[in-house]
């Protein structure tokens, strides 16, 4: 069965300072990797993707990949309070078509002024 | 524009009872899924729809039943709600890879 662990939190990062959410995941194929933010109530608002071993980097934001540890991480720079939010990662079996996400259950992210 | 929409956004009924939840994206994507996240907060698929063609059915009780009329749409009818129904369901829309989530229907089953 394919999983996806984060830990849930809350993780705490004082405004300004860098915010680091980790995810790993069972499925050696999987191809796709997929980092959400979610505000209470709200739905999920997708904020990067990966594919390739290694850095991607989006304004504040930069995904790692490492496929061999089966590892995926997110940082945030410059932590602002409109980042508190709930971080999910996604994972998808395939690069591309039709198949669903599995989603980790999340990290709950304060970020304290 | 609301890129993917869903109707109603809130839905509280009767165990059961037999609803519908709508919706419609105006992405021009040709996949749609339905989701469902519990109380936990736990996002799992339910459906996948390609080009209105079943996918992916996930262990998901018949009571669930996805229709899609035409790519733009992809409708969830559950017969005979059950207290465990309560959740709120995302639809979502992809071309190819990332997928992009409606509002969410949050249904009460009381």
């Amino acid at each position: 069965q394919k999983e996806v662990e984060q830990n849930s939190g809350p993780l705490s990062v004082p405004e300004g300072a860098i915010a680091s959410l980790n995810c790993t995941y069972s499925d050696r194929g999987s191809q796709s990797f997929f980092w959400y933010r979610q505000y209470s109530g709200k739905s999920p608002e997708l904020i990067m993707f990966i594919y390739s071993n290694g850095d991607k980097e989006d304004g504040r934001f930069t995904a790692q990949l490492n496929k061999a540890s089966q590892y995926v991480s997110l940082l945030i720079r410059d932590s602002q309070p409109s980042d508190s939010a709930t971080y999910l990662c996604a994972v998808s079996e395939s690069g591309g078509g039709a198949d669903g996400l599995t989603f980790g259950k999340g990290t709950h992210l304060i970020i304290q002024p | 524009d609301t890129a993917v929409s869903q109707t109603p956004k809130y839905l509280v009924t009767q165990m059961g009872n037999d609803k519908s939840i709508k919706c419609e994206q105006n992405l021009g994507h040709d996949t749609m899924y339905w989701y469902k996240q519990d109380s936990k907060k736990f996002l799992k698929i339910m459906f996948s729809y390609n080009n209105k063609e079943l996918i992916i059915n996930e262990t998901v009780p018949n009571r669930f039943s996805p229709k899609s009329p035409d790519k733009a749409h992809l409708n969830l009818h559950i017969n005979s709600l059950e207290l465990g129904d309560s959740a709120v369901y995302f639809c979502a829309s992809s071309q190819l890879k990332a997928q992009y989530f409606g509002p969410g229907t949050r249904l009460l089953v009381l």
